[in-house]
């Protein structure tokens, strides 16, 4: 079946440093990728819509200068945590929409662990 | 704005037990409803999903699901639980023809052998 891949799946970086996330569909071409994010013990929360060759769009109350979000590819989106603080450690989870075959399905990555210290 | 409530945080039960968790949507329109799975260190996974027609939904691995419009529910049910049932599960709506998904907070199902 369609695989989603994220990379890296664990990540520890210093304060003010920036870390970067990649999101690849790898089976199939994915117009609209979307980027959520989950504190523990709390729902997946969606942060941004990645729509490949334009700007992202962002959900109320995220900063986009701070999460830039880069979709060049029909296989690759990006996101980009820019000076990272420690209230930024969160598990981030991207999607991917499969617009072949019936149903328009979305499939998960298995999500990248994001520690600041 | 939307809203997914799951009413258990954490369900621990035996091999053979029937599980059922709630999930209540705030939304008063027309909805889609899914319900995912994420198994340890995987990722997330479709269990079964409702758009429109018969409001009982059957899904993978003996999961069904009951849509009651009249209570906002979409409730997950297995009459015996296996213990390779153990995981996270997601409810998540979102409206025809946008596929931003709301989730709600999971329910971590243990099921003791």
């Amino acid at each position: 079946g369609a695989v989603v891949s994220q990379h890296p799946s664990r990540v520890i970086c210093k304060s003010g440093t920036s870390v970067k996330i990649e999101c690849r569909s790898l089976d199939f071409q994915a117009t609209t990728m979307f980027w959520y994010r989950q504190f523990p013990k709390q729902s997946l929360m969606l942060m941004a819509t990645s729509n490949e060759g334009s700007k992202a769009t962002y959900e109320q109350g995220v900063e986009k200068d701070k999460f830039l979000i880069n979709h060049a590819s029909l296989t690759l989106s990006t996101l980009t945590v820019t000076s990272a603080h420690p209230e930024d450690s969160s598990f981030y989870i991207c999607s991917a929409r499969d617009l072949t075959g019936a149903g328009n399905t979305i499939y998960f990555g298995e999500g990248s662990w994001l520690t600041v210290v | 704005a939307q809203s997914v409530s799951q009413h258990n945080h954490h369900v621990i039960l035996s091999e053979a037990a029937s599980l059922e968790l709630g999930c209540n949507y705030s939304y008063g329109g027309t909805v889609n409803l899914f319900w995912y799975v994420q198994y340890p260190g995987q990722h997330l996974q479709l269990l079964l999903k409702y758009f429109s027609g018969d409001p009982l939904v059957k899904g993978i691995k003996g999961f069904e699901a009951e849509f009651i419009k009249s209570k906002f529910s979409f409730n997950l049910r297995k009459p015996s639980v296996q213990w390779s049932d153990t995981a996270e599960y997601f409810c998540a709506v979102n409206r025809p023809n946008d596929y931003k998904l709301s989730f709600g907070a999971g329910t971590t199902v243990t099921v003791r052998a």
